[in-house]
């Protein structure tokens, strides 16, 4: 079955940077792309971009464009997010999530908290 | 940018029909997908396509879309349907193409 599980709760200062990892199984992985999509405290879910784990092409949302970073590791199926610069409004649960050339995202991760906090 | 505009809230009786509508210029000209999130809980892709369920979604969930609205019916509603519902669409029209959420539905089951 298809899963994407993702690293842990991070806990960050204003400023510092966050990587979370995604780690997909039970599908060949280059053969999707992944999205990552966040949610901040209750507020509705937020699309951040996408990237093609078959080539690595990445698409990112404007209001992220020089912050924000994604890439994959085919060898172990893992996609990864860095956000960079991070403010108390990035504070969110950030999810990973398979993306369809339909444009739909059909398998989620369990979501990473990330908290920023001085 | 696209704006995908839903209502805040939908309340609904057991056994009746809940109707969740997502506005944007257009829409029916888009692919419209809709999940369902439960609190503390990650989104679940309940219809897409417009109207397709995926496997293991009950034939209550049901979706159509056209002109400007889309809307997902939800039949027989019980209370495990209790859940936020959200949107999306993916929007070419701009210089930035990606996936756009719409505001979200709170659905309350009474």
């Amino acid at each position: 079955q298809v899963q994407l599980v993702q690293s842990g709760a991070e806990v960050k200062k204003p400023g510092a940077s966050v990587k979370v990892s995604c780690k997909a199984s039970g599908y060949t992985f280059t053969s999707y792309g992944i999205s990552w999509v966040r949610q901040a405290p209750g507020q509705g879910l937020e699309w951040m971009g996408w990237i093609s784990a078959y080539n690595g092409n990445t698409n990112y949302a404007q209001k992220l464009q020089g912050r924000v970073t994604m890439t994959t590791d085919t060898s172990t199926s893992t996609a990864y997010m860095e956000l960079r610069s991070l403010r108390s409004d990035d504070t969110a649960v950030y999810y990973c999530a398979r993306g369809t050339g339909g444009g739909r995202a059909d398998y989620w991760g369990q979501g990473t908290l990330v908290t920023v906090s001085s | 940018s696209y704006v995908l505009t839903q209502p805040p809230s939908v309340s609904v009786a057991p056994g009746q029909t809940a109707r969740i509508t997502c506005g944007g210029n257009n829409i029916g000209s888009k692919s419209v997908h809709w999940y369902q999130q439960k609190p503390g809980q990650a989104p679940v892709l309940v219809v897409y396509d417009d109207s397709d369920r995926p496997s293991g979604i009950p034939e209550r969930f049901s979706g159509s879309n056209s002109g400007n609205t889309a809307t997902l019916t939800i039949s027989r509603v019980e209370a495990g349907d209790e859940a936020d519902y959200y949107c999306q669409v993916w929007d070419s029209s701009s210089d930035h193409p990606g996936y756009v959420f719409g505001t979200g539905t709170k659905v309350t089951v009474l």
